[in-house]
């Protein structure tokens, strides 16, 4: 069945670094790839998504590519702020309106 | 636009309680998703409906779980008899599928649930 694989957190950052969270998938057909956030104590929110093959998605500097040739949709930032620390989410759509989403990312962004 | 409208934010009970967590959609969503988070197991889908109906309640961990949505903007998730376990935070999300697999969905802020 479907799948979505993240890389093992905590992610532990000083602030300005570059961050890649790693996130492949395994799906049959086409699915439309997104990444949430979940900042302490809140709900998911939806930070960026892409629908098709090689599409970007890109918000607050965050940016992922739906790559189909390797299942990936990794995600980077070329500058981490202190208020980035959260746990990320990859998640990819399924049939009937599911999302399947990953184990979560935590990253964390020291002064 | 409200968004999703979870009640209550925190609830604490003891173990045999009955506990009922609620939930109010999107205005002019068609589909409900609760969730399920911990620590141990991350975030678990337990039931969805489309327009009303569930549709996949294999996520609900046992009899115990029940969930219903008599109308478009009203959902509930009950456990009776809750258990120590069953302590986590629980989501809501809604969504409109605008096309392929386009399904965004929209959390609300959870209810944080406590049984000792």
């Amino acid at each position: 069945g479907d799948s979505v694989t993240q890389m093992e957190g905590p992610v532990t950052l000083s602030e300005e670094a570059f961050l890649t969270i790693n996130c492949t998938y395994t799906a049959t057909g086409y699915p439309s790839l997104f990444w949430y956030v979940q900042y302490p104590g809140e709900g998911l929110q939806l930070l960026l998504k892409a629908t098709k093959a090689d599409d970007k998605g890109s918000n607050k500097g965050f940016e992922a590519t739906y790559r189909k040739e390797t299942t990936s949709f990794h995600l980077e930032k070329g500058s981490v702020q202190v208020s980035d620390s959260a746990v990320y989410f990859c998640a990819l759509s399924a049939q009937g309106g599911k999302l399947i989403f990953g184990q979560g990312t935590e990253l964390s962004v020291k002064p | 636009d409200a968004g999703v409208i979870q009640s209550p934010r925190h609830e604490v009970t003891e173990m045999g309680q009955e506990v009922t967590l609620r939930c109010k959609p999107i205005s002019g969503h068609n589909s409900l998703f609760w969730y399920r988070q911990t620590m141990m197991r991350g975030l678990e889908l337990l039931i969805y409906f489309n327009n009303n109906v569930p549709i996949d309640d294999s996520g609900m961990p046992e009899d115990r779980f029940s969930a219903k949505m008599p109308n478009a903007s009203f959902s509930t998730l009950k456990i009776q008899p809750s258990e120590p376990r069953d302590s986590a935070v629980y989501f809501c999300a809604s969504s409109s599928p605008t096309g392929r697999g386009n399904n965004e969905q929209f959390f609300g802020p959870g209810t944080r649930l406590t049984v000792l």
